[in-house]
Order: structure tokens, then C-alpha cells, then sequence
């Protein structure tokens, strides 16, 4: 089936910067994109999601911005900081009941 | 407000023994419910999912199985663990078009 996959497996960002971790996607139809946040040993945290009716979403010091011409996915941190270090996961999902598809993970070490 | 439970937290069984992990959602009706295996390292796998009591699609075939006995719980159950089943396994949620929540997950370790 088709799959959405990452761009940067790993990234390092100085505490302050900001963080721009990128996602593709295969799927045409799918109008559903989710960004989550996985620390050691816990379960997957939502943190912000965006629908194909939308370009841009902003929430607390975290942006997503879809680009369905060319399929692509970012999430933007603004202002890095230490607590933001962990592996991110962008999914994607057609309308209905079908199951997100997820990307294989990006790790972000945030360096002091 | 909704919660997702996961037991046991950490499992250490031998190889061909059954399994049995569970998962419960509280504070809502009629969830989306899912099981993911996650290797060390690696990415997640979606296993079972279910859109209500009974109704079971697998997505990889395995040596496990899952089961909705009632509407808010779901089971993943094994008659004999392989080495290969060790992982992290996580239950997520979701309702209708709502975001999808995952529980926090049963390491699981065969050896």
C-alpha cells in the first residue's frame, strides 16, 4: 500500500533554534495529516493535526504546513528546548474509517 | 474526559507461552480501537484494528489475534510466543473523524 515516509531520520538543533522536521506522502487521497511525539518508552503524544481543506495550523510554539501539490508535510517548533527531544511521526489517513499510515520517525536531539 | 488503559505495563514471557494484553478506553462510546507493535528503534506497525464489538481486521498475518468482547476493550492474545513477538505494543483510540490517542503501551520481552 502506500506509505508516508520522512525526509531527515535524524535531526540535531541547537536549544533556541527552531525545528523543521519534513514528511512525504504518497497518497492522493488522503485528507488527513497528524503529527505525534514519542518519548522513550511512552506512547505516541498528538500534537497537532491538519486537514487537506487547509495549508497551515498553528498551535503552542508548533506549526504544520501541508503542501498537497507536491505531497509534503512539515512541523515546525518554534524556539527548540530540551523537553522537545524525541522521535516524531507524521500519519496520514483517507477519509472514513480507514487507519492512519504512519511514517517511520524522526529523532530530534535537541542540544544545550 | 477520555482515558486509555494498557496491562500489563512490562511482560517478560517464554517462548511458547500464551499472551494476553488488554486495552480499555473510558469517556467515550463506540471507538475506532487499535493495536501497533513497535520494535526497538523502529516505526509502528498497525496490527488489529476494530470499528465495533466483534469486528476484527488484521492487517499483518501473525501468530496473534485480537479480540472486542465488549465496546470499549480490546485484546491482543497469542497461544504460543515466538522470539520475534517482543516489542512494544500500543492500543490507540480514536472516534468518528476525532483525533486518534494511544495508551501507554505493554513492553513486552520473549525469551
Amino acid at each position: 500500500g502506500e506509505s508516508v515516509g520522512l525526509h531527515l531520520p535524524t535531526l540535531s538543533v541547537q536549544e533556541g533554534d527552531n525545528s523543521i522536521i519534513n514528511c512525504a506522502y504518497s497518497n492522493s487521497a488522503s485528507d488527513y495529516f497528524i503529527w505525534y511525539k514519542q518519548e522513550s518508552g511512552k506512547g505516541p503524544q498528538f500534537i497537532i493535526d491538519i486537514r487537506s481543506n487547509m495549508d497551515k495550523r498553528q498551535g503552542q510554539r508548533v506549526t504544520v504546513l501541508l503542501n498537497k501539490t507536491v505531497k509534503h508535510l512539515s512541523l515546525q517548533i518554534a524556539a527548540t528546548q530540551p523537553g522537545d527531544s524525541a522521535v516524531y511521526f507524521c500519519a496520514e489517513r483517507e477519509a472514513g474509517n480507514t487507519p492512519l499510515v504512519f511514517g517511520k520517525g524522526t529523532r530530534l536531539s535537541v542540544i544545550a | 474526559s477520555q482515558t486509555i488503559h494498557q496491562w500489563p505495563a512490562t511482560l517478560v514471557q517464554p517462548v511458547g507461552s500464551p499472551l494476553s494484553l488488554e486495552c480499555t478506553v473510558e469517556g467515550t462510546s463506540n471507538p475506532n480501537l487499535y493495536w501497533y507493535r513497535q520494535a526497538a528503534g523502529r516505526g509502528l506497525q498497525l496490527l488489529f484494528y476494530s470499528v465495533g464489538i466483534g469486528q476484527i481486521s488484521s492487517e499483518v498475518p501473525q501468530n496473534l489475534s485480537a479480540s472486542r468482547p465488549q465496546d470499549r476493550q480490546f485484546i491482543l492474545s497469542s497461544k504460543k510466543l515466538l522470539l520475534s513477538d517482543s516489542g512494544f505494543y500500543l492500543c490507540a483510540w480514536r472516534v468518528a473523524k476525532d483525533t486518534q490517542y494511544f495508551g501507554p503501551g505493554t513492553r513486552l520481552t520473549v525469551l
